[in-house]
């Protein structure tokens, strides 16, 4: 059973735009959503991650949207750049647990 | 930190071989994940350890597989015997409080 479905599969955008990969959850006892990003031939990297009580995190130009009536998040990555084309994972967790419950992946290039 | 360290970083082997995958969790970590991932099924929890004692080990596909952890400071995962559809990218992570961070992963490549 898949918790976790993201989308899309695959994102192309031209540098500067703002690529948005969508995750949306099942379980409403999961309280912790992180992203990762991963370059070929590399582990995932958390990227950014937030909990249910903000609606919004930022760090640099990569921002989660958190809409938790909906079950959904979604990553923004503001001003992209070439550099940013990897596959972006979503995740969930319910603390305690520690399971980490991942998204399908979104392979976005960023063209110049 | 050096942060998670795997080996090997990439193996090579023969059906029916063992196949030992070692790690190497952040130190003061109390928690240790293995995943594999694959085109097929993406990422995929084997099994997960928080402070030396396996906590699940559902998402272990078969007997074949196995893990341990010894003590806080390695953990290994073990095929025995190897079969081709085992060939993926494996995958330890390490966590302290929920962030939980990957090592660079093992190719292995069974023929």
């Amino acid at each position: 059973q898949q918790q976790v479905k993201q989308s899309p599969q695959s994102l192309i955008v031209q540098k500067g735009g703002i690529p948005i990969i969508n995750c949306a959850y099942e379980n409403t006892a999961f309280d912790y959503f992180p992203w990762y990003q991963q370059f070929p031939g590399k582990g995932p990297a958390l990227l950014i991650a937030i909990r249910p009580d903000v609606s919004e995190k930022k760090e640099g130009r990569f921002t989660i949207s958190f809409n938790k009536s909906a079950k959904q998040f979604s990553l923004h990555i503001m001003d992209s750049q070439p550099g940013d084309s990897a596959t972006y994972f979503c995740a969930a967790l319910r603390r305690g647990n520690e399971k980490l419950t991942f998204g399908t992946g979104t392979r976005l290039t960023i063209i110049p | 930190d050096a942060g998670v360290i795997q080996s090997p970083r990439h193996e090579v082997t023969e059906m029916g071989q063992e196949v030992t995958l070692r790690c190497k969790p952040i130190s003061g970590h109390d928690y240790l994940f293995w995943y594999r991932q694959t085109m097929m099924r993406g990422l995929e929890l084997l099994i997960y350890f928080n402070n030396n004692v396996p906590i699940d080990d559902s998402g272990m596909p078969e007997d074949r597989f196995s893990a341990k952890m010894p003590n806080a400071s390695f953990s290994t995962l073990k095929i025995q015997p190897s079969e081709p559809r085992d060939s993926a990218v494996y995958f330890c992570a390490s966590s302290f409080r929920t962030e939980q961070y990957f090592g660079p992963g093992t190719r292995l490549t069974v023929t």
